[in-house]
Formats: C-alpha cells, structure tokens, sequence
C-alpha cells in the first residue's frame, strides 16, 4: 500500500492540550493498519496494531480509529504532557508482509 | 531476550567501500525488514524479508543487497558506498503479516 499520508507534518502544543492527527490511505487492499512512537535517538516503538473497520484502541492517554472503508485512521492524545513529544509514524499493510511509513507527525509539547 | 540486535551500531566509510550490516533476532519472528531514516522523511523501506529464503525490494533497493539463510539473520550489504546512503539503518522483525515491528536500536553510517 503505497501514498501514505499523514498531517499535521508537525505540530505545537501546550501542555494539557489535547491533540489529534490523521493517517489517510488507500482502502483497497487493506489488511492492518500500524501507529508508531518515535523519540529523538531512540527506535520506534509500536503503539497500536489495528485490522478492523471502527476498531478503537486505547493505551493509557493515547488513543486511535480506524476506517478501513474511506482509508483514514485518527491517533489522539489527551492531555498532553511533555513526555508526549515525539514523532508518530503510521503504515498500512496489505497481507503481503510490505509495511510502508508514512513521514509522520512531529508532535512538540511545551510545559 | 536480546530481540532485535544489530551490528555494528557506527560505521564511517570511504566512498566506493563496501560493507555489510548485521540484523539477528532470537523471536522466531518470520518477517524480517531494513529501513533508513531520511531527514524529514521519515522511514523508508529498502529491502524486507517474509521468511527464510525470500527477499523482495521495498521503496528505495538501489544500492543495496540483502539475503535470508536463516530465520534469525538478516544482513544489509553495501556494495559501493556513496555518500547518499549516510543515513542511520534500522533492522526490523515482527512474527506475522498483522504483528506489531520489533526494531533495532541502529546503525549510523557515513560515507564520506
């Protein structure tokens, strides 16, 4: 599945703001859909894996939906904290094993 | 478990050198990838693998080769460093087409 689209590019908030951002992809050929926390110098870690039309999954203040009919998925994060700054990678997959990033969203969050 | 490691974690090189980077995990996992990191874009996707004698091209191959003898390794090799494939290399494994990606923790290279 290729033209991942993710937006924001980069986003600023405060603390305690609550954020959103947006992954669009082609629905066809669909199979699982990834979120990703990336933090400076570090490797990306998963947040969620999600294979089902309205799937909603949670971790703790963080979480996403997905719509595998019009190719979109949302990541939210609420109350956001310092810790929170990161980037947020999403890749859709279709079932042969080709996972592609998107460029993701630079999240900043100032105290 | 050590998960997914990868050798050696910097690395500079002369243009026109070759070399190759190590992946190993001891998941099991069946799929294997090798990503770069590109200023401002994020992840690429250079060569993966779904198991033991399989490799297919991802979004950016030239340059590079890959192969999978077993199900634990992984290697990337360079053949003639240029300077455009500076870039820190993440290895990746996961165990099914629908798992979550366990990845290394890189490999910086520059080839100057």
């Amino acid at each position: 599945i290729l033209n991942v689209e993710q937006s924001p590019q980069s986003l600023h908030v405060q603390e305690g703001d609550s954020t959103n951002f947006t992954c669009s992809f082609p629905s066809s050929n669909f199979y699982a859909l990834h979120w990703y926390r990336w933090e400076t110098a570090k490797s990306p870690e998963a947040l969620f894996v999600m294979t089902l039309n309205g799937d909603e999954k949670k971790k703790g203040r963080i979480s996403a939906t997905l719509n595998t009919k019009e190719g979109y998925s949302y990541l939210y994060i609420k109350g956001s904290q310092p810790e929170d700054s990161a980037t947020y990678l999403c890749a859709p997959s279709g079932n042969t094993g080709k996972l592609i990033f998107g460029q993701g969203t630079t999240l900043q969050v100032k105290p | 478990n050590a998960g997914v490691t990868q050798t050696p974690k910097f690395r500079i090189l002369k243009i026109g050198q070759s070399m190759t980077l190590q992946c190993t995990q001891d998941m099991n996992h069946n799929y294997m990838y090798w990503y770069r990191q590109d200023p401002g874009m994020g992840l690429k996707l250079i060569y993966y693998s779904v198991g033991a004698g399989i490799t297919d091209k991802g979004e950016v191959p030239n340059g590079y080769n890959v192969s999978r003898s077993t199900t634990e390794d992984f290697p990337l090799r360079l053949e003639l460093a240029a300077p455009s494939q500076t870039s820190v290399y993440f290895c990746a494994s996961r165990l099914s087409a629908s798992g979550e990606l366990f990845f290394g923790e890189g490999s910086r290279l520059t080839v100057l």
